[in-house]
């Protein structure tokens, strides 16, 4: 199965903050990712598919980059609303689909 | 406007079968893959598997010998079973629908792996 690694693992930010989410493949993937945000007690919310395109509804401080086996998810300006947990899923060779371990996103 | 509903016992015994559907409203069924996946408190997300419209399935190759997943195109919706149940299966389960996407520069394949609606999601937990 590809494992899929996020970075870091928990961090602190302020409103504000410009906030970069790695994810790195065992072995290249192509774009085939996803990422997610999930807030507690809540299922997971798709924010970016096949790497990089925004879903609709999705406020555009979010956005993807990457491909191969490094991607990033970047939120440009830091709101309350966006600490939560985001995880990246691969789809490239599956089954099994896997996920990322998760990043948890803290205020500071 | 779709949404996900889902339901089934959320208390069982070791060794016992969980058994959860997922109901589907608005939107096409049939063109979607429709897949579950679960989340131990506190911890990630696990792909359980998919299914489409006709049956066809996939299955995460660890819980594979214990899993069945299948569908019911008249009520628009589609189960879970996961047999043998022991603690290590206690978790948040998801119903999702996957969407079409297509990749590939000269071959072009579809994907339905990239999932825009969940249910809520039922705590199941295996406890004697």
């Amino acid at each position: 199965a590809i494992r899929m690694t996020q970075s870091p693992s928990s961090f602190s930010a302020s409103i504000g903050d410009r906030v970069t989410i790695t994810c790195r493949a065992s072995q290249r993937i192509g774009n085939y990712l996803a990422w997610y945000q999930q807030k507690p007690g809540k299922a997971p919310r798709l924010l970016i598919s096949a790497a990089s395109t925004l879903q609709s509804g999705v406020p555009s401080r979010f956005s993807g980059s990457g491909s191969g086996t490094d991607f990033t998810l970047t939120i440009s300006s830091l709101q309350s609303e966006d600490f939560a947990t985001y995880y990246c899923q691969q789809f490239y060779d599956y089954p099994p689909i896997t996920f990322g371990q998760g990043t948890r996103l803290e205020i500071k | 406007q779709v949404q996900l509903q889902q339901w089934g016992a959320g208390l069982l015994k070791p060794s016992e079968t969980l058994s959860l559907t997922c109901a589907v409203y608005g939107g096409s069924f049939s063109g979607f893959h429709w897949s579950w996946i679960r989340q131990p408190p506190g911890k990630g997300l696990e792909w359980i598997g998919e299914i489409n419209h006709s049956g066809n399935t996939k299955y995460n190759p660890s819980l594979e010998s214990r899993v069945t997943i299948s569908v019911d195109t008249s009520k628009n919706q589609f189960s879970l079973k996961l047999n043998s149940v022991t603690a290590a299966d206690t978790a948040v389960y998801y119903c999702a629908r996957g969407f079409r996407e297509v990749f590939g520069v000269f071959i072009k394949t579809q994907y339905y792996s990239t999932y825009d609606y969940w249910g809520p999601g039922t705590l199941v937990t295996v406890s004697s």
